[in-house]
């Protein structure tokens, strides 16, 4: 099982342009969630999936958009990038404990 | 809601124990998770607690009063490795498994 990929690795993005974050998991699971990591801060959830075709916002989703149209695929979407949405994102699953990707570097300049 | 209050920093020698304390208030409360994360890196699973007392994983052990809104990671043997960030994660029960990550206790291991 590969677990919880995410691409990519690391983006530049300049103010006001748009892109999506990629995550796919091989496990099967029902739960999958967006967090955002400002430096030396905890993770903040943005938006989570509780199956195909459910999602709904957590607690700083201003900005962001998911959809979940596969129990495997969890792609997140930044419109209008911000620099306050310079961050670290970590997309990840689970059916009891949380599994996460290696993250997205994002930074908007 | 939930507040979460775990120690910011703490330094312990290589060889060592050290008990990483977490605090939490917690409607609904649906059991508490550890984890690790080194930096620049993901999260990882360390444990998971539902019922009051201490489970057991190798060198590491976690330790759950669900009456006094308490948990404790303990760390034997440390080993440089072991430098990182540790994640106190309660879970309120609900249809989404809400768990709220606290800000982490970073541990730094000398020799």
């Amino acid at each position: 099982n590969a677990g919880v990929t995410q691409t990519p690795k690391f983006r530049i993005l300049k103010i006001g342009q748009s892109m999506t974050l990629q995550c796919t998991q091989d496990m099967n699971h029902n739960y999958m969630y967006w967090y955002r990591q400002d430096p030396g801060m905890g993770l903040k959830l943005i938006y989570y999936s509780v199956g195909a075709g459910i999602t709904d916002k957590g607690e700083v989703p201003n900005g962001y958009n998911v959809s979940r149209s596969t129990t495997e695929d969890f792609p997140l979407r930044l419109e209008l990038a911000a620099p306050s949405q310079t961050s670290v994102y970590f997309c990840a699953s689970s059916n009891n404990e949380q599994f996460f990707g290696p993250g997205t570097r994002l930074t908007v300049l | 809601g939930q507040n979460i209050d775990q120690p910011t920093e703490m330094t312990a020698t290589e060889g060592a124990i050290v008990q990483i304390n977490c605090t939490y208030q917690t409607s609904g409360f649906n059991g508490l998770f550890w984890y690790q994360q080194h930096a620049g890196e993901a999260p990882t699973f360390l444990s998971y607690n539902v019922l009051d007392g201490l489970e057991e994983k190798g060198r590491f052990s976690s330790f759950l009063s669900r009456s006094k809104g308490y948990s404790y990671l303990l760390l034997k043997e440390l080993q440089m490795k072991d430098s990182a960030s540790y994640l106190c994660a309660p879970r309120r029960s609900g249809g989404y498994q809400k768990v709220t990550f606290g800000t982490g206790t970073k541990l730094q291991v000398i020799p």
